[in-house]
């Protein structure tokens, strides 16, 4: 069956440093990888998708590129902020699109 | 444009009663998945509805079960309340679940607690 490997948590950051958080995918066929976000006490949000390989995603200031030769979705930031303190869960949705698979999440907390 | 609205936010049942949640997905948005968030388990998948039926069904007991209405609204019902049954459950709306680039538009959830 499908599966989502994040890094495993938490990671703390100070504001303005460099982000990076890994995330791996086992799937049959060509599923399309998300990146949803949530923050305390709500639901996820969607964060970004790539739905082919080679293709990034991008909403502010994070990406992620669809690797399908190493199967990853790894998320970036250039520079955090103490608002993207969140969790984030890496996704994906496969040929039976009814369903989503999510990995662990990851915990981020960012110090001023 | 109206989000994905779930009713109640919180709920404290006792062990052993019923429970019915709510969701209302975004206008237009015809499926409708129900997941399970614990801290234990992460996010584990219910069910998800398209036009009334039932396409998909996660790894839970014959306990927790769902619906669609015509208006694509849709309730999840928890039959039998366990402890273990506390968690933030959450509802997901997307157009078409023959789309596999659309993402969800989740919910804020319903938070769910049995004493």
């Amino acid at each position: 069956g499908n599966s989502v490997t994040q890094m495993e948590g938490p990671v703390t950051l100070s504001e303005e440093a460099f982000l990076t958080i890994n995330c791996t995918y086992t799937a049959t066929g060509y599923p399309s990888l998300f990146w949803y976000v949530q923050y305390p006490g709500e639901g996820l949000q969607l964060l970004l998708k790539a739905t082919k390989a080679d293709d990034k995603g991008s909403n502010k200031g994070f990406e992620a590129t669809y690797r399908k030769e190493t199967t990853s979705f790894h998320l970036e930031k250039g520079s955090v902020q103490v608002s993207d303190s969140a969790v984030y869960f890496c996704a994906l949705k496969g040929t039976n699109a009814g369903k989503s698979t999510f990995g662990d999440g990851t915990t981020l907390t960012v110090k001023p | 444009k109206a989000g994905v609205t779930q009713t109640p936010r919180y709920l404290i049942k006792t062990r052993g009663q019923q429970v019915t949640l709510s969701c209302s997905p975004i206008s237009g948005h015809r499926s409708v998945s129900w997941y399970q968030q614990t801290p234990g388990q992460g996010l584990q998948f219910l069910f998800e509805y398209f036009s009334e039926t039932q396409r998909n069904k996660g790894n839970f007991p014959g306990r927790f079960s769902g619906r669609q209405f015509s208006n694509s609204r849709s309730e999840m019902n928890v039959s039998t309340l366990e402890l273990g049954d506390s968690a933030l459950y959450l509802c997901a709306s997307s157009p078409d679940r023959g789309y596999t680039n659309y993402g969800y538009t989740f919910g804020s959830g319903t938070r769910l607690t049995v004493v």
